[in-house]
């Protein structure tokens, strides 16, 4: 299957801080990549669907000025979460579709932690 | 917008026996049902998909099963093992764009 992978695994800040997630579509192109935000216990839920070379498109309640999202090509898409406080702590996990494909395979997810 | 319910939220079964998990969605139009396995702290894995034009599809222990008109699809796990202990996550797939939507997840724990 292909491969995603995601970088970093965890990350810890301070509140006020911006943390930079990237996620790799390694054997194939990605013509689309998806963000999730999964709290413990729960589902993932879709923050933003963002295509290459193209603006994100947003899921309703996700701020875009707080979570900037870059598709600058077919293998990377970066998340930033901007000013951070300790309500983003969360599982950060992003997919990628190629275009000929209409399976998502998962990144191995980021867990982000806001002291 | 798309709606997934998924049921039961967990389940406890005993090694060798069945599991069946299901889910409903709301939008008539989607067209495509994968299911995703997450054990703890990891990535999500897809174990099996199904779409709109197929009503059932096997792969080994693991089946899945569609009805279009009542909008439910269904998984079942056969001979389970421990190994199967994970969160199971059924999701839809609308006709506009490729997004999923995900079910609340069903905890599901093998006793050996």
């Amino acid at each position: 299957g292909a491969v995603v992978s995601q970088h970093p695994s965890r990350v810890i800040c301070k509140s006020g801080t911006s943390v930079k997630i990237e996620c790799r579509s390694l054997d194939f192109q990605a013509t689309t990549m998806f963000w999730y935000r999964q709290f413990p216990k729960q589902s993932l839920m879709l923050m933003a669907t963002s295509n290459e070379g193209s603006k994100a498109t947003y899921e309703q309640g996700v701020e875009k000025d707080k979570f900037l999202i870059n598709h600058a090509s077919l293998t990377l898409s970066t998340l930033t979460v901007t000013s951070a406080h300790p309500e983003d702590s969360s599982f950060y996990i992003c997919s990628a579709l190629a275009d000929t494909q209409e399976t998502q395979y998962f990144g191995p997810g980021t867990r982000l932690l806001v002291l | 917008g798309e709606n997934v319910e998924q049921h039961p939220s967990t389940l406890s079964v005993q090694e060798g026996d069945s599991a069946v998990i299901k889910c409903t969605y709301s939008d008539s139009a989607s067209n495509y049902f994968p299911w995703y396995k997450q054990e703890l702290g990891k990535r999500p894995q897809l174990i099996i998909d199904i779409r709109s034009n197929v009503g059932e599809k096997k792969d080994q222990r693991i089946a899945v099963t569609l009805n279009k008109t009542a909008k439910h699809f269904s998984l079942h796990i056969t001979e389970t093992q421990p190994e199967d202990s994970a969160v199971y996550f059924c999701a839809a797939r609308g006709a506009a764009g490729n997004k999923l939507t995900f079910g609340g997840g069903t905890r599901v724990l093998v006793k050996p």
